[in-house]
């Protein structure tokens, strides 16, 4: 597709389940970001991909945040055993290799907005 | 951290110009960059600044001064469609990450 693309768009889950998000990003785009946003909160960052290398996971909250990028390309992020507190949009960006000291634009998905009941 | 200071929310008249201000504090600046984020919506890009001075798009105009840490967006002419959160992000290199930091945004509402 032309854009970022996420899946679900929304997602109502219990207390204690896990939830996968996916994320498709723009093709050739070899850097994908993770954000989360709390209502009126600003973007928080979880997890970056660049190419083969290792990933930035500097930002994931807990131990029960996981995310894998197959192939360079479709990424998936899993919460494990959800809290109430996970409740927030959870936003997916590409660009390309923002390594290069230039503009390097992050391009956004639409979101998917979880709930944890 | 990069710190970054943005005021929660304003409000013009349609018509009117409005300054957005963001302040920041980092130790290996790379580049800062402004968006535009309706409700319910993903950010778009709006404009990114690295060398000091004024960038100029259409009614959108960003500018910068890196010595004083200090960025601010000006939208002109405003319209209704122009409400909606602006979000300052900052890219500071100096832990060898090149991930650009947010700001909370500001919320920006415009009234007839």
């Amino acid at each position: 597709g032309a854009g970022v693309s996420q899946s679900p768009s929304n997602k109502v889950t219990e207390k204690g389940k896990d939830v996968e998000l996916r994320c498709d990003p723009i093709s050739g785009h070899t850097a994908l970001y993770w954000y989360r946003q709390s209502l009126g909160q600003g973007l928080e960052f979880l997890i970056y991909f660049q190419g083969n290398s290792a990933p930035d996971k500097s930002g994931l909250p807990s131990d029960r945040f996981s995310a894998e990028r197959t192939g360079g390309s479709v990424s998936t992020l899993t919460i494990q055993r959800t809290q109430q507190e996970d409740s927030a949009v959870y936003l997916c960006a590409s660009s390309l290799p923002p390594d290069r000291g230039g503009q390097e634009t992050q391009y956004f998905g639409p979101g998917t907005r979880l709930l944890v009941l | 951290g990069q710190n970054i200071d943005q005021p929660t929310e304003m409000t013009a008249t349609e018509g009117a110009i409005v300054q957005i201000n963001c302040t920041y504090q980092t130790s290996g600046f790379n580049g800062l960059f402004w968006y535009q984020q309706h409700a319910g919506e993903a950010p778009t890009f709006l404009s990114y600044n690295v060398l000091d001075g004024l960038e100029e798009k259409g009614r959108f105009s960003s500018f910068l001064s890196r010595s004083k840490g200090y960025s601010y967006l000006l939208l002109k002419e405003l319209q209704m469609k122009d409400s909606a959160s602006y979000l300052c992000a900052v890219r500071d290199v100096s832990g060898g990450s090149y991930i650009p930091t947010f700001g909370r945004g500001t919320s920006l509402i415009v009234h007839p």
